[in-house]
């Protein structure tokens, strides 16, 4: 079974387009995260959300926004597209202090 | 805010040796340590958490010194699939609800 997936694995956009992509987990963890890999492979933390509690890093645009409608899920919803928001999108999650499981991430290319 | 890991990159014979170190200005909780391969997701090897532990996983370990705020991770013996970016995360605080935060890797290359 999959510990943490995500959908879509591929996603080519334009500019201006808005898109989702989902995450679940199944190990019953209590914080889910979501990260954003550029093309230098520079892993950042973009959110974290921990029951209900959702800690956002400052430097993420507000067109950018987590949904969570259980425990076992974390989606992320981006606004208006834009060029520089491709990357790879990984999603994550742990138990409080634990190792960080992640998915097999979202390779999004905005045209 | 962001661990600084050096070296950026290393080419190494298989059967050799390597460190990669990861070092923080700010006060660490926890260093985490993963290896990402082109294409894949980043694979846990170890946490280690404040109190100057040493870790072992197979040939791979590492050490936390909380004083120095910096964590090294020790590769003997290297194998070809041990090539691959490794990054330490860092978190600052317990709780272990504000994710990680990520060193810029160091990319390790094995020859046979």
């Amino acid at each position: 079974d999959t510990a943490v997936s995500q959908t879509p694995k591929y996603l080519v956009t334009q500019m201006g387009n808005d898109k989702s992509i989902k995450c679940e987990q199944n190990l019953g963890h209590d914080t889910m995260y979501w990260y954003k890999q550029d093309s230098k492979k520079f892993l950042k933390i973009m959110f974290s959300y921990n029951n209900k509690e959702l800690i956002i890093n400052e430097t993420v645009p507000n067109r950018f926004s987590p949904k969570s409608p259980d425990k076992a899920h974390l989606n992320l919803h981006i606004n208006s597209l834009e060029l520089g928001d491709s990357a790879v999108y990984f999603c994550a999650s742990s138990q409080s202090n634990g190792r960080e499981y992640f998915g097999p991430g979202t390779r999004l290319t905005v045209t | 805010q962001q661990p600084v890991q050096s070296p950026q990159a290393v080419i190494l014979r298989e059967g050799e040796d390597a460190v990669i170190n990861c070092s923080s200005s700010k006060a660490l909780y926890s260093v985490h340590w993963y290896r990402q391969k082109h294409g894949e997701a980043p694979v846990f090897l170890m946490i280690l958490l404040k109190g100057g532990e040493q870790k072992g996983h197979e040939k791979i370990s590492a050490s936390f010194n909380e004083k120095k705020q910096q964590s090294s991770l020790y590769l003997t013996a290297s194998q070809l699939s041990y090539s691959g970016t490794y990054f330490c995360g860092t978190e600052f605080s317990g709780g272990g609800a504000d994710g990680l935060t990520f060193g810029k890797g160091t990319h390790l290359i094995i020859q046979p």
